[in-house]
């Protein structure tokens, strides 16, 4: 398995409920980001969290870190059907002397109106 | 201010011919990077430019290479394109370590 794997892979909702995806990572990371991609197109950031960081909120959006068990979770409440996309986490991770950002499949989110 | 702007939006090559793919960062970013999306592969690293320079390569055969120019904007060219060359190829653009990525919208590639 790779680092950043999201689970579920896919996920199908009704409007109004929340949706919740994790990111599991096996190596010590920078940060953590967790990025939105509607339909195939370029990908939107949403949220950063950094590696001594435990929580973050951002609108609807709540994302938490739990670095002993190498996860993180986004939550997103109250959804809507503007809401279907892929999202994407992925962990910025030390690469030497360089810096290396590492992507996970995604979860495919639906939310029904 | 404008975004991260790509170019172009779909591109449509044989196999064994070259493909050059454009990227301009937003206005003052240094830092550009280049991914590849194909279907059920999720996002490749392929590379890495700051202040003009080759900073990381993912694992990619050497026909991917590309550049960065003065302005920061880059070039990804791929030569002897392969029908597996077929994806979505997204550019992003940073300020400094540890900021998050602002991607645009991406160029598809098609090789038939």
């Amino acid at each position: 398995s790779q680092q950043g794997e999201e689970d579920p892979q896919a996920l199908s909702i009704q409007e109004g409920e929340n949706a919740t995806m994790n990111c599991s990572y096996k190596t010590s990371i920078n940060n953590l980001q967790w990025y939105r991609q509607n339909s195939g197109r370029g990908l939107v950031h949403l949220i950063l969290i950094r590696s001594n960081e435990r929580e973050k909120h951002s609108g609807r959006l709540r994302v938490t870190l739990d670095t002993s068990k190498k996860s993180s979770s986004l939550l997103i409440t109250a959804s809507r059907a503007a809401d279907t996309a892929s999202y994407f986490c992925a962990t910025e991770i030390n690469a030497g002397n360089n810096r290396k950002l590492i992507w996970g499949l995604g979860t495919s989110l639906a939310v029904n109106p | 201010e404008a975004g991260v702007t790509q170019s172009p939006t779909h591109l449509i090559k044989t196999r064994g011919q070259q493909a050059t793919l454009r990227c301009s960062p937003i206005s003052g970013h240094t830092s550009v990077y280049w991914y590849q999306q194909a279907l059920g592969l999720g996002l490749q690293f392929l590379l890495w430019y700051d202040e003009g320079e080759e900073r990381n390569r993912g694992n990619f055969p050497p026909r991917f290479s590309g550049r960065q120019f003065p302005n920061y904007s880059s070039e990804l060219n791929v030569n002897a394109l392969e029908l597996e060359d077929s994806a979505l190829y997204l550019c992003a653009s940073s300020l400094v370590r540890g900021n998050e990525q602002f991607f645009g919208p991406g160029t598809r590639l098609t090789v038939l």
